[in-house]
């Protein structure tokens, strides 16, 4: 009953592939997100998706490319890797508004990290 | 901009009470979050306070909000082994979806 699933959780690669990271969630919300952890806990977001409409790009590389094919879905495609890309990334989901109530409660994925070689 | 910080390492006795601060600089913050993250793992959410509160309490947890200070503490009380983790604290606010998070603490909790 995983909540926000993504996968893989390790990914290992050469410098210059491209890969894919996948996250779904299961909450019925609309709004999703990416975040990177750099290796010092560092936690910032990257870009988050509300109905599969971009809302937040916070100057991520164009190699960073998240694709949102449904509500439920935010997978994130990175394209020409670099050293500086290796990370861990998160997924995370939330519903923006719910009742008239505004929480923002995001519930985060397990994580992917990522290793660029 | 946004700026959220925490102090980096806290080390408790098993059985003491732990307090973790957070200090942010967003005073149009609406909501401030308590995240923790267990080695190799992803990011529980542990409580969350809104901004017109002073304090809520959840079993061994107590959030304390200073809105004035831009202070904000957890505090666990009862620590115990499985309580060693990085704590992250985070904020959010009407304007954006998008959660600032603190650089983390990383609380050691020792028999």
């Amino acid at each position: 009953d995983t909540a926000v699933s993504q996968t893989p959780k390790y990914l290992v690669t050469q410098m210059g592939n491209d890969k894919s990271i996948k996250c779904e969630q299961n909450l019925g919300h609309d709004t999703m997100y990416w975040y990177k952890q750099d290796s010092k806990k560092f936690l910032k977001i990257m870009f988050s998706y509300n109905n599969k409409e971009l809302i937040i790009n916070e100057t991520v590389p164009n190699r960073f490319s998240p694709k949102s094919p449904d509500k439920a879905h935010l997978n994130l495609h990175i394209n020409s890797l670099e050293l500086g890309d290796s990370a861990v990334y998160f997924c995370a989901s939330s519903q923006v508004a719910s009742g008239g109530e505004y929480t923002d409660t995001q519930y985060f994925g397990p994580g992917t990290r990522l290793t660029v070689l | 901009g946004e700026d959220v910080e925490q102090s980096l390492f806290l080390s408790v006795r098993e059985g003491d009470s732990s307090v973790i601060n957070c200090t942010y600089t967003d005073s149009s913050s609406t909501y401030l979050y308590w995240y923790k993250q267990e080695p190799g793992a992803g990011l529980q959410l542990l409580t969350y306070i809104f901004s017109n509160m002073d304090m809520k309490q959840d079993q061994r947890l107590t959030v304390l909000l200073n809105k004035k200070d831009k202070h904000l503490s957890l505090r666990i009380a009862d620590t115990q082994t499985g309580d060693s983790a990085i704590y992250f604290c985070a904020e959010s606010s009407y304007n954006t979806d998008k959660l600032i998070f603190g650089t983390g603490t990383r609380l050691q909790v020792f028999p």
